[in-house]
């Protein structure tokens, strides 16, 4: 199994410029997560999906934020217009159920200038 | 939401040293999970320990839910061991996010 598979592994992009990551959970699984961690907050969760429905959106900062997941083995992550506050390193993470052992992506390092 | 407190906070220790981190939670748990963010960054599941003992070669853990703690003990450091150490619980069914404690960041020196 390749495991979940996040790309880009680095984005460098400027202020204002859109940004979209992408991830592609473990086969099988049927839930999946978006994190963001840096320095001042640790791991925060962003979004969840289960069976490709938003189920919880209320980590994500602001309009700025959205998220898709038009199917199974695919979700995107997408900021629009980026600012600075906006670096960080984003996980995506899959599980196989509800309450199973997590498995996270090499995530991705964003840098907004 | 859950509050989690990991302590201590920061550890150094030699190679060969034994360790228990300690992961405090606010209220009753159906999950919680350990994990190892390596110095590379990535991060690793370890355990899926609700309640009760398990072990993985030089590592184990237990989770005493009805007192809200959780212990992972590492045995025999090594220095592949360093990196942070994250204890996730999680107090709703279904498919809930897990939240994450600050972290023991711990560092095995030759």
């Amino acid at each position: 199994d390749a495991g979940v598979i996040q790309s880009p592994r680095h984005e460098v992009t400027e202020m204002g410029q859109e940004v979209t990551l992408r991830c592609k959970p473990i086969s099988g699984h049927n839930s999946l997560f978006w994190y963001r961690q840096t320095m001042m907050r640790g791991l925060e969760l962003l979004i969840y999906f289960n069976n490709n429905v938003p189920i919880d959106d209320s980590g994500m900062p602001e309009d700025r934020f959205s998220a898709k997941m038009p199917n199974a083995s695919f979700s995107t992550l997408k900021i629009q217009p980026s600012e600075p506050r906006d670096s960080a390193v984003y996980f995506c993470a899959s599980a196989s159920s509800g309450a199973e052992k997590l498995f996270f992506g090499s995530g991705t390092q964003l840098s907004v200038l | 939401g859950i509050q989690v407190e990991q302590s201590p906070p920061d550890l150094i220790l030699q190679e060969g040293a034994n360790s228990t981190l300690r992961c405090n939670f606010s209220d009753s748990v159906n999950n919680l999970q350990w994990f190892h963010q390596n110095p590379w960054g990535q991060l690793i599941n370890l355990f899926y320990i609700p309640s009760g003992t398990k072990q993985n070669g030089r590592l184990s853990a237990t989770t005493v839910a009805t007192e809200r703690y959780s212990l992972l003990y590492i045995s025999s450091s090594q220095t592949t061991d360093s990196g942070v150490y994250f204890c996730a619980p999680l107090t709703g069914g279904g498919a809930d996010g897990l939240t994450f404690g600050k972290g023991t960041h711990l560092i095995i020196q030759p």
